[in-house]
């Protein structure tokens, strides 16, 4: 799986709108972009992925760059349970020979919310 | 509720001892995986299985060992040959293998070797 760079940290006010960018320069055609967060003492909770469309849920909206070298999550109105780790990670479609299938987590960008 | 639960929350072991950790899914996941967290590091892969009676090694597997003879259950023993086994463990399921898949992960365990 290519490697991501994210910010180490990042503030944003509640009830504000949150961007948090993520960069993989060596992303292959066929790595998805996945986001998960974790808050304290709790396990990984999947917020949401794409290949090459921006793509919204109920949680968040992420924006792809047209080359795909670089991705953007948006939290669309900042609450104070949105304080977590966020990881972005990129994963192989299906590269059954090699793949291990799992998600190669880096050290993420944590986001503190100020009510 | 369909998810993963892992038990204990929290477990304490004595140097020299072997310790045994539950996770359990009920989402009809193939895939099955572990990871261990230390304090303020990303998640590294322990084992992972893609199906029953089958698993693989991943990055860190030294010192513990798994099994997968229901497709629902993955424990995880971490013998007295891990040298340092203080940390988060994390369980994690999912359809398959593929990057479009989606990991669904419990809430984890802490172990606390004394």
């Amino acid at each position: 799986d290519a490697k991501t760079t994210q910010p180490n940290s990042m503030e944003s006010n509640e009830e504000e709108p949150v961007h948090l960018p993520c960069n993989h320069s060596t992303i292959s055609g066929t790595d998805y972009i996945h986001w998960y967060r974790q808050l304290p003492s709790q396990g990984p909770e999947y917020v949401i992925h794409g290949l090459t469309s921006n793509v919204n849920n109920r949680m968040a909206s992420l924006a792809i760059a047209e080359d795909r070298k670089s991705s953007t999550l948006i939290l669309h109105r900042a609450t104070l349970r949105d304080a977590a780790v966020y990881y972005c990670i990129l994963r192989d479609w299906g590269n059954y020979g090699g793949s291990q299938g799992n998600l190669i987590f880096g050290k993420g960008t944590k986001l503190s919310v100020k009510p | 509720d369909g998810g993963i639960t892992q038990s204990p929350k929290y477990l304490f072991r004595k140097e020299g001892q072997n310790v045994t950790l539950s996770c359990e899914q009920n989402l009809n996941h193939d895939a099955m995986y572990w990871y261990r967290q230390d304090p303020g590091q990303g998640l590294r892969l322990i084992y992972y299985s893609q199906i029953v009676n089958d698993f693989q090694k991943g990055d860190i597997a030294e010192g513990y060992s798994v099994s997968r003879e229901k497709k629902e259950s993955f424990p995880l023993t971490v013998t007295s040959a891990q040298k340092n086994p203080t940390a988060f463990y994390l369980c994690a399921s999912s359809n398959g293998l593929a990057g479009e898949y989606t990991q669904y992960f419990g809430p984890g365990t802490r172990l606390t070797v004394l």
